[in-house]
């Protein structure tokens, strides 16, 4: 089946540092991936659309020169947080579906990037 | 305002009984439904779905039921299995979106 591969699974790193993380569709191609993230005991919530070859698209309330995205190809999408705070630290997944399948089909999702901040 | 909400945090079974996780969708323009299941510190992994030109769709053990008029659906897993144990979450999307819009997921514990 289609596979979402998330890196890295953990980071920790210090306050006022950068984190990337990658994400990546290493069967299909993806023009859209998306970037959730989770606080304990919540839902997903959506963060922002990664759009191959343009802009993401970023959900209200959050910060876009904060959450870098790129989408520099058709299988990767990285996001970047700049100058990490301890209350960025979270749980962030990435998913994908796999454009050249049409309409109504499933999403897959990485493994997700636990984040630490200290 | 949350537009797919799962109102039972968590859910409790017996091994071989069955589980009925239950979601309500408040937009009418859902027209594709799916299912995941997610273990801690892991990204979820699809389930089922439903398109809403149907009203069921089963997958082995795995039965997806969608009431259109009471923009309600239902997960069913029958016989539940202690490995069933994970939080299931409820999406939605429309018009061929690719947008999911998740509901707050329901904690599912399959004792054996």
């Amino acid at each position: 089946g289609a596979v979402v591969s998330q890196h890295p699974s953990w980071v920790i790193c210090k306050s006022g540092t950068s984190v990337k993380i990658e994400c990546r569709s290493l069967d299909f191609q993806a023009t859209t991936m998306f970037w959730y993230r989770q606080f304990p005991k919540q839902s997903l919530m959506l963060m922002a659309t990664s759009n191959e070859g343009s802009k993401a698209t970023y959900e209200q309330g959050v910060e876009k020169d904060k959450f870098l995205i790129n989408h520099a190809s058709l299988t990767l999408s990285t996001l970047t947080v700049t100058s990490a705070h301890p209350e960025d630290s979270s749980f962030y997944i990435c998913s994908a579906r796999d454009s050249l399948a049409g309409m109504n089909t499933e999403a897959f999702f990485g493994q997700g990037t636990r984040l630490t901040v200290v | 305002d949350q537009q797919v909400k799962q109102n039972s945090p968590s859910l409790s079974v017996q091994e071989g009984r069955i589980s009925i996780l239950n979601c309500d969708y408040t937009n009418s323009m859902f027209d594709y439904f799916l299912w995941y299941k997610k273990y801690p510190a892991e990204g979820p992994t699809f389930l089922i779905s439903i398109s809403s030109i149907k009203d069921k769709n089963e997958d082995g053990r795995f039965t997806v039921f969608l009431n259109k008029s009471a923009k309600h659906l239902s997960l069913h897993i029958v016989p539940s299995q202690p490995g069933d144990s994970a939080v299931y979450f409820c999406a939605a999307s429309e018009g061929g979106s690719e947008k999911l819009v998740f509901g707050k997921g329901t904690k599912l514990t399959v004792n054996p």
